[in-house]
């Protein structure tokens, strides 16, 4: 089966301009997930989808990042205006929500994006 | 949340068993034990979870203590291919909303 796309795999920007980014999840994972990994530590979750509704953007900083899943499918988050702590890699996970045989939650990752404010 | 302690590095000999700790003491009794690892450059990739009864799968196998308050992540043979972070997590049940947070990891090196 095909992996979770994303693109692009690198940007670079000057802080306050503005960037997108796009995930592709597995086909028929209802849920999609959102991190965001700052160099050094673990993924943090900004937000999680089931099927287009929100389940959790309470780490999301809604002043400058936004997130949407029109139909239930692709992704895309943005930030605008892009600050300097923004640098990290974005993560785009999906999950077919517990109903893997064992009943636990499993993620699968993309490869990443990889986001630098100059 | 179910918080885990892992050690931040290990490093192990090319071809030798890697045994990589986990502890959870405040895990309650319906939360699943997972591991993933993070190669470089790559997003985490799912590696096994579990229960309560130790499990067995072609990339690791998994220990889960009988009180549940520690794991083992047993890598049979490293390979250079293993040299990675790998994190413990503990998932919260809790239907619908997110339950899989990461930490810090152990970065496992791998020596020839």
């Amino acid at each position: 089966e095909a992996g979770v796309a994303q693109s692009p795999r690198y940007k670079i920007i000057e802080k306050r301009q503005s960037v997108a980014f796009w995930c592709n999840p597995i086909s028929g994972h209802a849920t999609l997930y959102w991190y965001q990994q700052i160099l050094g530590q673990g993924p943090k979750l900004l937000i999680q989808f089931q099927n287009n509704g929100v389940v959790d953007d309470s780490q999301l900083p809604k002043d400058r990042f936004s997130a949407e899943r029109l139909k239930g499918v692709d992704s895309t988050l943005k930030i605008q205006p892009a600050k300097l702590e923004d640098s990290a890699v974005y993560l785009c996970a999906s999950s077919a929500g517990r109903r893997f045989l064992s009943g636990a939650n499993v993620l699968t990752f993309g490869a990443g994006s990889r986001l630098t404010v100059l | 949340d179910a918080k885990t302690t892992q050690p931040n590095s290990m490093e192990s000999n090319e071809e030798e068993p890697v045994h990589l700790p986990c502890n959870h003491s405040t895990i309650s009794g319906t939360d699943y034990i997972h591991w993933y690892r993070q190669l470089p450059s790559q997003g985490p990739e799912y590696v096994i979870h579990g229960l309560t009864s130790n499990v067995n799968n072609r990339m690791a196998s998994l220990a889960i203590a009988e009180d549940r308050k520690s794991s083992t992540l047993i890598l049979h043979r490293a390979t250079l291919r293993d040299a990675a972070v790998y994190y413990c997590i503990g998932e919260r049940d809790q239907t619908g909303a997110n339950n899989l947070f990461f930490g810090t990891g152990t970065r496992l090196t791998v020596i020839p």
